[in-house]
This record gives structure tokens, C-alpha cells and sequence, in this order.
């Protein structure tokens, strides 16, 4: 199964700032994935980024807050703008595995903004 | 509306003591039940998928059903090391002809030695 590399593993950042994460594939992949995971509740699906083309936006989540760059097969990153408290998280970007092996996630970033 | 819905939030178990998890679903174009690991700190992490109703997995100490509006993960005399939150999901058809991914909101268990 593919391997993900999530950077920076976590974070605290001062509201109306910005945070990027960065997702490394160590294969290529069409998808990849983002979601936010709030304390107790489950994992939301963000957007979806494909290469070479503009990411599709789950409803509730707009690219002006969220804008997402995927320049190549194996790379991409999520940019949290305009922080605030309630931007406090985890973020976590995913490839499809396919059938054999599911999804597969990187490590999560927590995001907390104070 | 399509909902997954995991039970219990939480449990505790003796070390030995065999219990179930049950992820009940709501979906329209059921195309795979998934269930993961997920340690703190850490993304979650595949454990199996599971097709159609009749359908088993096992690995190690786990075993997953799934019938046709839920599944269970089954844990045989767990382990500490098996604490964690697990959680299911959901792979659906959309009226679009793509797929969405729905999580519960997991079950978290704790292992006592």
C-alpha cells in the first residue's frame, strides 16, 4: 500500500494566519484526499484534489478557504486561511488503496488556533 | 440522508473479555463497508472491506460481518496493545455515478491488563 509523509505533524498558529500541510505520495496517484477531523465527531471529506485540474469542494467548504495545489501525481497541500478557533482540528489527506487496501491516510496535522 | 452510525462511543474491556462493535449504515448504492484502526495521534488504518451481506474477515483477534443494514467488529479476547478508536465507513454510489466515503464517528476501546 502506498506510504504518506503529512507535514508538519502539528501546529498552533494565531487566528486570521494561515497554515499549509503538505501530503508526499510515494507512488502516483490520480486522487488525493483531505479531510478535518473535530474532536469526537467524524472524518469530513474536504475536497479532492486530482492533478492537473481545480479540486472539488465538498458542500460547507469553499476554496477560498481552503485552496488546495496538486502540481504533480505525488504531492499536494491544503491551506487552512484566515484562521480561527474554530478552524481547530485535524487535517488529514488520503489516497485510495483500492479494494485490498482501503484507504490509506497520512499521520494528521493538528491544527489549534489561539 | 445517507448515515453511519457506530456503537458504543466507548468501552472497556478486560484483558480476555470478548465484546462486539456495530456500525449500523443508511445508504443508497452500498458499494463497501470499511473498518479501521485509528492509535492517537496517528491517521487511520485499513483493517478490512467488506462487500456483501454474508460476507467475513479476519485478522488476528478481528473478525467483521456485515449484514444488510450493519456490520460488526467482532474482538476475540483482546489484547492491551488492541486499544484504539475504530471506526467504519461507508463507500456509497452518488446520483452523479461517483462514490462518496462516509465515517462514523468510532468506537473507542480500552484494554485493561
Amino acid at each position: 500500500s502506498a506510504v504518506i509523509s503529512q507535514k508538519p505533524s502539528r501546529d498552533i498558529c494565531q487566528r486570521g494566519t494561515s497554515l499549509t500541510i503538505q501530503c508526499q505520495v510515494d507512488s502516483q496517484v490520480t486522487m488525493m484526499f483531505w479531510y478535518r477531523q473535530q474532536p469526537g465527531q467524524s472524518l469530513t471529506l474536504i475536497a479532492t484534489a486530482n492533478q492537473g485540474s481545480e479540486a472539488t469542494y465538498e458542500s460547507g467548504f469553499v476554496i477560498d478557504k481552503f485552496p488546495i495545489s496538486r502540481p504533480n501525481l505525488t504531492f499536494s497541500t491544503l491551506t487552512v486561511s484566515n484562521l480561527s478557533p474554530e478552524d481547530s482540528s485535524i487535517y488529514l489527506c488520503s489516497v485510495d488503496g483500492g479494494s485490498v487496501d482501503g484507504y490509506t491516510f497520512g499521520s494528521g496535522t493538528r491544527l489549534t488556533v489561539v | 440522508e445517507d448515515q453511519v452510525t457506530q456503537s458504543p462511543e466507548a468501552l472497556r474491556l478486560q484483558e480476555g473479555e470478548s465484546s462486539s462493535l456495530n456500525c449500523s449504515y443508511t445508504v443508497s448504492g452500498l458499494r463497501g463497508l470499511f473498518w479501521y484502526r485509528q492509535d492517537p495521534g496517528k491517521g487511520p488504518e485499513f483493517l478490512f472491506t467488506l462487500y456483501s451481506a454474508g460476507e467475513e474477515k479476519e485478522k488476528e483477534r478481528l473478525k467483521a460481518t456485515l449484514t444488510k443494514k450493519e456490520s460488526f467488529l467482532h474482538i476475540t479476547a483482546p489484547k492491551p496493545e488492541d486499544s484504539a478508536t475504530y471506526l467504519c465507513a461507508v463507500q456509497a454510489a452518488t446520483s452523479s455515478g461517483t462514490y462518496k466515503y462516509i465515517f462514523g464517528t468510532g468506537t473507542r476501546l480500552k484494554v485493561l491488563a
